[in-house]
């Protein structure tokens, strides 16, 4: 069962256009969006993350959208660079006591010089 | 120094071999992790352990077992590989209490299943 479902699965972008990755979820008990960011040959890095209780949330040129009544939480990367070429996961945490993660599968974004 | 460490880094082996994977940490967190990658399936969540006495299946736990040596310590255990267990296989921790449950991940071990 996909609890929470990423896209697009590739994206190219122009070095200083903006980069956008969509998430959709559908169980409104989750508590915690994060975005990981993983280059290659490296394991994924916290990128930012969101409570529901918030629409948004902005670090740099990375921010993060939330939609609770669509269930839907994106990820846009202002001005990208080629250095930001990496894969791109969401993620969601069940509130309860055992808070692991669930990942969706994850976007290639590569940002052309 | 890397603060979660992993190896081996890479490894080859063939079907019906026993391979067991390392995790150690230096950070300190009660909890790790056991996540595989697949292109095009992202991270799932093997194995987790909240501390050196809870064990607890993930999502895709058949085939794999883990043991927790220590606090600093959680392998992962492949008991008769075969060839779809070939992927990217991550470490990963996190504190006991937090807000936001961030994890931190090692560099990963490629396994090859021939």
């Amino acid at each position: 069962q996909q609890q929470v479902k990423q896209s697009p699965q590739s994206l190219i972008v122009q070095k200083g256009g903006i980069s956008i990755i969509n998430c959709a979820y559908e169980n409104t008990a989750f508590d915690y969006f994060p975005w990981y960011q993983q280059f290659p040959g490296k394991g994924p890095a916290l990128l930012i993350a969101i409570r529901p209780d918030v629409s948004e949330k902005k670090e740099g040129r990375f921010t993060i959208s939330f939609n609770k009544s669509a269930k839907q939480f994106s990820l846009h990367i202002m001005d990208s660079q080629p250095g930001d070429s990496a894969t791109y996961f969401c993620a969601t945490r069940h509130f309860s006591g055992y808070s692991t993660l669930t990942f969706g599968k994850g976007t290639m974004l590569l940002v052309s010089p | 120094d890397a603060d979660v460490t992993q190896t081996p880094r890479n490894r080859i082996t063939k079907t019906g071999k026993r391979i067991m994977l390392e995790c150690s940490q230096t950070k300190g967190h009660d909890r790790m992790y056991w996540y595989r990658q697949d292109p095009g399936l992202g991270l799932r969540l093997i194995y987790y352990s909240f501390d050196v006495k809870d064990i607890n299946k993930g999502e895709i736990s058949d085939g794999y077992s883990v043991s927790r040596q220590a606090q600093a310590k959680f392998s992962l255990s492949l008991e008769s590989a075969i060839p779809n267990q070939t992927a990217l296989y991550f470490c990963a921790t996190s504190e006991k209490f937090t807000a936001y449950n961030e994890q931190f991940f090692g560099p990963g071990t490629r396994l090859t299943v021939l």
